[in-house]
């Protein structure tokens, strides 16, 4: 089985703040992490992926998230945070039987002026 | 190419009314996947076709059903529709080739709304 936890799920963070959003995740399997990030109103895209070939996965947007297999996260971060930030994402794992699909609960980011 | 398209984009229905909620993609993927979202909750999945003419349950499937009719569509039914089944629908597609690093791609999304 697996399971993805998103800690806090609203973060709020000033314009050119650092942003950190947190994902710890329950996998039996060696797991394949994605972070997705959704505008209002809209559908799910992909901000990156970890695939085993690097620790440090670089994603659109200027974020990036770090596979910690000791501490069994993958936390979402960005140096400096943008208006144009603001959505909600979420993080999930795959693996299992058909690599479905398991995702956190969601962590709405605001950004204030 | 369109990516992954949702039709309708949104809905009222009245319990016990009955709709289908129609998905395609344009990218030859095999495999296809409906969720709903929920406030807090964050995407469950109902029903996932692992290739053409496949279908199996997910997470959440009562209440609802599915049709692969063919690798481009793939349609979710509601025979009796519930409060409960107001949500957000998202169809999301994937190839099947290097396994489970493959991404899947999201439709804009069905807003359902059951009075």
């Amino acid at each position: 089985a697996q399971s993805v936890t998103q800690l806090g799920s609203h973060v709020s963070v000033s314009e050119g703040a650092l942003v950190l959003l947190r994902c710890n995740y329950s996998s039996s399997v060696p797991p394949y992490l994605f972070w997705y990030v959704q505008y209002p109103n809209q559908g799910l895209q992909l901000l990156l992926k970890y695939t085993s070939a690097a620790t440090l996965v670089k994603g659109i947007n200027g974020f990036e998230a770090e596979f910690k297999k000791s501490e069994t996260s993958f936390h979402l971060t960005k140096p400096s945070a943008h208006m144009s930030d603001a959505a909600e994402y979420f993080c999930a794992v795959s693996g299992g039987s058909n690599y479905k699909l398991t995702f956190g609960k969601g962590t709405l980011l605001t950004v204030n002026p | 190419n369109a990516g992954v398209t949702q039709t309708p984009k949104f809905q009222v229905l009245k319990t016990g009314q009955s709709m289908t909620l129609q998905c395609a993609q344009d990218m030859n993927h095999n495999s296809m996947y409906w969720y709903r979202q929920d406030p807090g909750m964050g995407l469950r999945l109902i029903y996932y076709s692992a290739s053409e003419g496949t279908t199996d349950k997910g997470e959440v499937p009562n209440g609802y059903n599915v049709s692969r009719l063919n690798k481009r569509e793939f349609s979710l039914r509601l025979e009796s529709a519930a409060p409960s089944q107001t949500s957000v629908y998202f169809c999301a597609s994937r190839q099947q080739t290097t396994g489970a690093a493959e991404t899947q791609y999201f439709g804009p999304g069905t807003r359902l709304l059951v009075l």
